[in-house]
């Protein structure tokens, strides 16, 4: 199955600490792509990195990918109280996107 | 910007009734994809569609239809709704497929009782 699968399931950092989040996958994928939900909320779309791309940035985020190894990493810097939420990674191949079972991230004020 | 509407937001149904969701995707994006993500589980794939056909299809129950109108909406249809359904339904849409990324909407929550 290409379903991403992610470490930790659940972390737990004060604010301003970085925060890395994991991602592994199965097949070969387009793209990979890292989301946020906040509590019974809707996917927040963060970040997508090309199969042919090993690094990108978006503000505090910073994604890296290793097709060879097929994982990724998502990196938020400085962490905020306001960061606390379910992330998602998701890969693409094909018609779909499949979703893996999510970091909770709680950042302690 | 428009994003990806959902209709209805909230939808208590009884079991063995009938459910519709509805879905607009952002304007000029082709392809809509379905997920069903249950309480703490993360999003479950249930079929997408690009340019009005079916493109790829998940773990979709045979219960559940869904299609994509020439106005690129979409309707997941669900019939004998079960007490394993409330879920949250997320409708998501792109520009074409492969390295676009994709739009979600708020989500439809079902409750069956």
């Amino acid at each position: 199955s290409q379903q991403g699968e992610e470490d930790p399931q659940a972390l737990s950092i004060q604010e301003g600490e970085n925060a890395t989040m994991n991602c592994s996958y199965k097949t070969s994928i387009n793209n990979l792509q890292w989301y946020r939900q906040n509590s019974g909320r809707g996917l927040v779309h963060l970040i997508l990195i090309r199969s042919n791309e090993r690094e990108k940035h978006s503000g505090r985020l910073r994604v890296t990918l290793d097709t060879s190894k097929k994982s990724s990493s998502l990196l938020i810097t400085a962490s905020r109280a306001a960061d606390t939420a379910s992330y998602f990674c998701a890969v693409t191949g094909g018609f779909k996107t499949i979703f893996g079972a999510g970091t909770r991230l709680f950042v302690k004020a | 910007a428009a994003g990806v509407i959902q209709s209805p937001r909230h939808l208590i149904k009884e079991k063995r009734e009938t459910a519709t969701l509805k879905c607009y995707p952002i304007p000029r994006h082709d392809t809509v994809y379905w997920y069903q993500q249950g309480p703490g589980q993360d999003p479950q794939f249930l079929i997408s569609f690009y340019e009005k056909m079916q493109s790829d299809k998940g773990s979709i129950p045979d219960r559940f239809s869904a299609q994509q109108f020439s106005d690129y909406h979409s309707e997941l249809n669900m019939s004998s709704l079960e007490l394993g359904d409330s879920a949250l339904y997320f409708c998501a849409s792109s520009h074409g497929t492969g390295n676009t990324e994709a739009f979600f909407g708020q989500g439809t929550r079902l409750t069956v009782v």
